[in-house]
């Protein structure tokens, strides 16, 4: 049982390009999230979706869009990299049961240079 | 919605010392509770979580146990190990219409040392 797979793990990008990170999940989860992790601030909420075909913003999100266009599948897009969006991104998902866990995949360590 | 407030770290232990880590949280329902742990170099997988008052999680040695009454969800190991280095996450699940907001403290770094 993959869990939650992210995809790349690593990567470096230069101001102003491109990118797509890719999440999937396995578990049929209705619930899915992305956030970020910087030193000292724990994990901040960028977008979420609690279904496929809908999506919401977090805490976080300027500079970031996100899609949902399978239920299995949340993709979060960065247009234009910049440094402030070097950090480690996490995806996540769940259950819509309040009593479960959530899943986290391993990881996108990102450095934008 | 949630809040939580969770002891910041770091906390540097020695092996077999006692480690609490305190949590206490805000909800305008009756949340679920859940510990987190981080590894190095790896994504958050649940420790233990309690969903009812009283209820006590526990894993690995670890402990919790929901106390409504003063709102806290404390973390507990008797011994610690150095494969317990770590950072700890406290986290509120909130039920009902607004059961997908996950809320997470800043995390808890600990470091256990031989």
């Amino acid at each position: 049982n993959a869990g939650v797979t992210q995809t790349p793990k690593f990567r470096v990008l230069k101001t102003g390009q491109s990118m797509t990170l890719l999440c999937a999940q396995d578990m049929n989860h209705e619930y899915m999230y992305w956030y970020r992790q910087d030193p000292g601030m724990g994990l901040r909420l960028i977008h979420y979706s609690v279904g496929e075909g809908t999506t919401a913003k977090g805490e976080v999100p300027d500079g970031y869009n996100v899609s949902r266009l399978k239920k299995q599948n949340f993709l979060l897009g960065l247009e234009s990299a910049a440094p402030s969006q070097t950090s480690v991104y996490f995806c996540a998902s769940s259950y819509a049961d309040s009593d479960t866990e959530a899943f986290f995949g391993q990881g996108t360590r990102l450095t934008v240079v | 919605g949630n809040s939580v407030t969770q002891m910041e770290g770091p906390v540097t232990l020695s092996e077999e010392a006692f480690l609490t880590i305190n949590c206490t949280y805000t909800a305008t329902g009756y949340p679920s509770l859940f510990w987190y742990v981080q590894y190095p170099g790896e994504g958050l997988q649940l420790l233990l979580k309690a969903t009812k008052a009283d209820d006590k999680g526990s894993n690995k040695g670890f402990e919790a146990t929901y106390r409504k009454e003063t709102t806290s969800f404390h973390l507990e190991k008797g011994s610690v190990q150095v494969s317990d280095s770590a950072v700890y996450f406290c986290a509120p699940r909130d039920s009902g219409g607004s059961n997908y907001k996950l809320t997470f403290g800043k995390g808890t770094l600990l470091t256990v040392n031989p």
